[in-house]
Parts: C-alpha cells; sequence; structure tokens
C-alpha cells in the first residue's frame, strides 16, 4: 500500500540545521507533489511547502523562505526537508504528505507520514 | 495569506447525535476544501476533498458542504472513534492554510 517513512527523532541546539528524511513506497514518487506541514505542541497544521520529485522543484512558504530547503532523490524514492538556523519555536513534529491528485498542484493530502518529533533546547 | 477560522473551538456531544463543525475562509477558495481528523499521537487522515467528496474508506456519516467561504462538516451518528480534532484546509492559493481546528469531545 501507499506509505510515506519519516526518519526518527532529533534533538538539536538552537542555530544547528535539521534534516528530515521521508521514504515513499507503493506509488510512483515522479507522479506527485510531496508537501511538508509541522505541529507544534498542542497546536495546529502550518504548510511549509512542496517539492515537485519529478524534476526537483521546490516551493516554499514565505515564512521559511532562506532557511528551508526541500530536495529529492527517486533513485531511493526519498524526498528531505532542512531547515537551518533553528529556534526553540521550530520545535514540532514535522510531516512528509502526498498532494493527492497526480501532476496536480492545487490540490490536498491524502497520505501522511508517521511524524518526526523535532526539538530545539540548548 | 487566507486565514481560515473554524467554530466552535470545542465541541462537547454524545454518541449517537449529530455534530455540525464550520470552517470559515478570509476569502473565496471556490471548493478547494479539505477536512482532516487528528487523533492524539497520530497524523491527520484525509476525510473530505473538494470540499464535499468523501476520502477512500471514509464512511458515509461524514458529509461536507460548502463553496467560496462558508464550509460546514456534518459527522451524523457519533461513533465513539468520531472523537478527535478536525481541521479544515484550504488550498486555492498559497500558502495552503489550516483552521485552527476543533476539538470534538465525548
Amino acid at each position: 500500500q501507499v506509505q510515506l517513512l519519516q526518519s526518527g527523532a532529533e534533538v538539536k541546539k538552537p542555530g544547528a540545521s535539521m534534516k528530515v528524511s521521508c521514504k515513499a513506497s507503493g506509488y510512483s514518487i515522479t507522479g506527485y507533489y510531496l508537501h511538508w506541514v509541522r505541529q507544534a505542541p498542542g497546536q495546529g497544521l502550518e504548510w511549509m511547502g512542496w517539492i515537485n520529485p519529478n524534476n526537483g522543484g521546490p516551493n516554499y512558504a514565505q515564512k521559511f523562505q532562506g532557511r528551508v530547503t526541500m530536495t529529492s532523490d527517486t533513485s531511493i524514492t526519498t524526498i528531505y526537508m532542512e531547515l537551518s538556523r533553528l529556534r526553540s519555536d521550530d520545535t514540532a513534529v514535522y510531516y512528509c504528505a502526498k498532494g493527492r491528485s497526480r501532476y496536480e498542484i492545487w490540490e490536498t493530502f491524502d497520505i501522511w507520514g508517521q511524524g518526526t518529533m523535532v526539538t530545539v533546547s540548548s | 495569506e487566507i486565514v481560515m477560522t473554524q467554530s466552535p473551538a470545542t465541541l462537547s456531544m454524545s454518541p449517537g447525535e449529530r455534530a455540525t463543525l464550520s470552517c470559515r475562509a478570509s476569502q473565496s477558495v471556490s471548493t478547494k476544501l479539505a477536512w482532516f481528523q487528528q487523533k492524539p499521537g497520530q497524523p491527520p487522515r484525509l476525510l473530505i476533498y473538494g470540499a464535499s467528496t468523501r476520502a477512500t474508506g471514509i464512511p458515509a456519516r461524514f458529509s461536507g458542504s460548502g463553496s467560496g467561504t462558508e464550509f460546514t462538516l456534518s459527522i451524523s451518528s457519533l461513533q465513539s472513534e468520531d472523537f478527535a480534532v478536525f481541521y479544515c484546509q484550504q488550498y486555492n492559493n498559497w500558502p495552503y492554510t489550516f483552521g485552527q481546528g476543533t476539538k470534538l469531545e465525548i
């Protein structure tokens, strides 16, 4: 079945960088946009951006421009999200999520990874 | 950015009752509106997309309606497993945005 499997929890110090991976299986990764969404403890959901695994092209939410980098490696059906210059308010669960329709940007997310908890603390 | 506002923040219901959750967009999102259910420690689960289409495997007791700026999620007869937090999301404009959530509690 279609699955997204994320890397494990991380603890980082302020100012450091984090990199979370998301491995897709059960479908053709190059056909669907993949998104990153985060959720701070006890808070709501915040979209960070997407990547088109077909050509590696990303689109980032303005809030994260300059700090986030999303990449893909289709040979191992994996995408990555790197966030730099971490602050304490970056502490959150980070999710990858698959776009529902093939080749469609304006689409919601039908499959989610299990989430990766990242804690930023000195 | 489009602001999504959900109401109420908390809804206290009993099993078997009908629940109605609301979501309002600060500008029109046409029908590019989704609803998610999230239980503690789990990722969100897609319930409704296109404002009114149930996602694969979602029971018929869940229904969505609305267009433009006003949307509703209805659960016709609450089951014990339905109690969770529900989020609406617009995907008509960047950045995609979510409401702050409605907690449906027993």
